[in-house]
């Protein structure tokens, strides 16, 4: 059985850049959900996907968007990046949407 | 609001004895409860859970207890080990809208 995986492990952006983050879910599981981590904080909601439709978000704005595909790996990608959106993006899957494996998140720096 | 928060931002315990780890929540419509583990440079690894009609719950070496009364959770990790020593996470979660709110977490520092 294959865990969660993401790519890239380390990113470097610009501000006001665009960066695309994938996920792929752990076989079986077919919610997706994205979470920011700040440093010292713990995982913030961002969205989650189901089946290819989004299924619930957080507080974040439409600058945050993503899909899912009939795979149900998914992307999460960041438009106009600003400096606080550097952070650690983990991705999570499940099969109910609760009981939630995370994969090793892409560290995002953006200068 | 919703809120799930630690008492503790960093515990030390000794290798060997018994660590615990506590939690309180404000959202009275959650009713599944999770911990995690994250270690440094990796994604939160899932410990144990608790659904809200249980008050209990045991695995290896970790025991869950939730008091809805309170609105308190805690975590209890038997006979500590360094491999241990990582940040903890309590978080929630409601069937009404599925995300999984979490705190800000505690570290556990192993001595030796």
């Amino acid at each position: 059985e294959t865990g969660v995986t993401q790519s890239p492990t380390h990113l470097i952006k610009t501000r006001g850049q665009q960066v695309t983050l994938r996920c792929s879910s752990q076989s079986g599981h077919n919610t997706v959900s994205w979470y920011q981590q700040a440093l010292g904080q713990g995982p913030q909601f961002i969205f989650q996907y189901y089946r290819e439709e989004e299924n619930g978000r957080g507080n974040f704005p439409p600058r945050f968007s993503g899909l899912q595909f009939p795979n149900y790996s998914s992307e999460l990608n960041v438009n106009a990046l600003e400096l606080d959106d550097s952070a650690l993006y983990l991705c999570a899957s499940s099969w109910t949407g609760r009981e939630q494996y995370f994969g090793p998140g892409t560290r995002l720096t953006v200068t | 609001g919703e809120s799930v928060g630690l008492h503790l931002p960093t515990l030390s315990v000794q290798e060997g004895d018994n660590s615990i780890i506590n939690c309180a929540y404000s959202n009275s419509a959650s009713d599944y409860f999770i911990w995690y583990k994250q270690e440094s440079g990796k994604g939160p690894q899932f410990i144990i859970d608790i659904r809200s009609n249980m008050d209990k719950r045991q695995g290896q070496r970790v025991t869950v207890l939730l008091n809805k009364t309170v609105k308190h959770l805690s975590l209890q990790i038997a006979a500590t080990q360094p491999g241990d020593s990582a940040v903890y996470f309590c978080a929630e979660n409601s069937r009404r809208d599925d995300k999984i709110i979490f705190g800000k977490g505690t570290r556990l520092h192993i001595l030796p």
